[in-house]
């Protein structure tokens, strides 16, 4: 069965710093991988989603995100971090007629 | 375009109760999934409809029930409801086969049992 690992539940940056976030998934084929953001009371926003082709996908606010067959990666990254930033980050991947989740990670930014 | 409505936006219920939720998605989207989200369990998929057929369901007791109609709106059911039913209830639409296509998602439904 397919599944999405999210490493690290709780991710902290300084506001400028780098932002990573990990996601590994398990599939024998070319999968379909997506990022959500969900800000507090709110529902999930796709930030950006990898179907076929480049494998550097660029998404909304100034992420990105590479896909990595070989390493059954899809991590997430912006260059300098924002205080709105601050959210909860969902990695998915699309499987039969449904998507499956990763536990999510919070984004801290420390000012 | 307007985006996912989800009605109501909060809910308090007693145990015991039964409670429908309603989403109407993006015109033109026909497929509506549903999850629950609780801090301890995350985002779970419930089911998922497409063109009022139920295409997909997740490992839930059969208290939980939906339906979509014909102009793509869908409502979900709880009967009989415990203190774990308590969580966000997010529906989201998308154009294509959930698999390949972007979901939009609706501001949810927060439940309380009591």
């Amino acid at each position: 069965a397919q599944s999405v690992t999210q490493l690290g539940s709780h991710v902290s940056v300084s506001e400028g710093a780098l932002v990573l976030l990990r996601c590994n998934y398990s599939s024998s084929v070319p999968p379909y991988l997506f990022w959500y953001v969900q800000y507090p009371n709110q529902g999930l926003q796709l930030l950006l989603k990898y179907t076929t082709g480049a494998t550097l996908v660029k998404g909304i606010n100034g992420f990105e995100a590479e896909f990595k067959k070989s390493e059954t990666s899809f991590h997430l990254t912006k260059p300098s971090a924002h205080m709105s930033d601050a959210a909860e980050y969902f990695c998915a991947v699309g499987s039969n007629y449904q998507l499956i989740w990763g536990a999510g990670t919070k984004l801290i930014i420390k000012p | 375009k307007a985006g996912v409505t989800q009605t109501p936006r909060y809910l308090i219920k007693t145990r015991g109760q039964q409670v429908t939720l309603s989403c109407s998605p993006i015109s033109g989207h026909r497929s509506v999934s549903w999850y629950q989200q609780t801090p301890g369990q995350g985002l779970q998929f419930l089911f998922e409809y497409f063109s009022e057929t139920q295409r997909n369901k997740g490992n839930f007791p059969g208290r939980f029930s939906g339906r979509q109609f014909s102009n793509s709106r869908s409502e979900m059911n709880v009967s009989t409801l415990e203190l774990g039913d308590s969580a966000l209830y997010l529906c989201a639409s998308s154009f294509q086969s959930t698999r390949e296509g972007e979901q939009y998602f609706g501001p949810g439904t927060r439940l309380t049992v009591t």
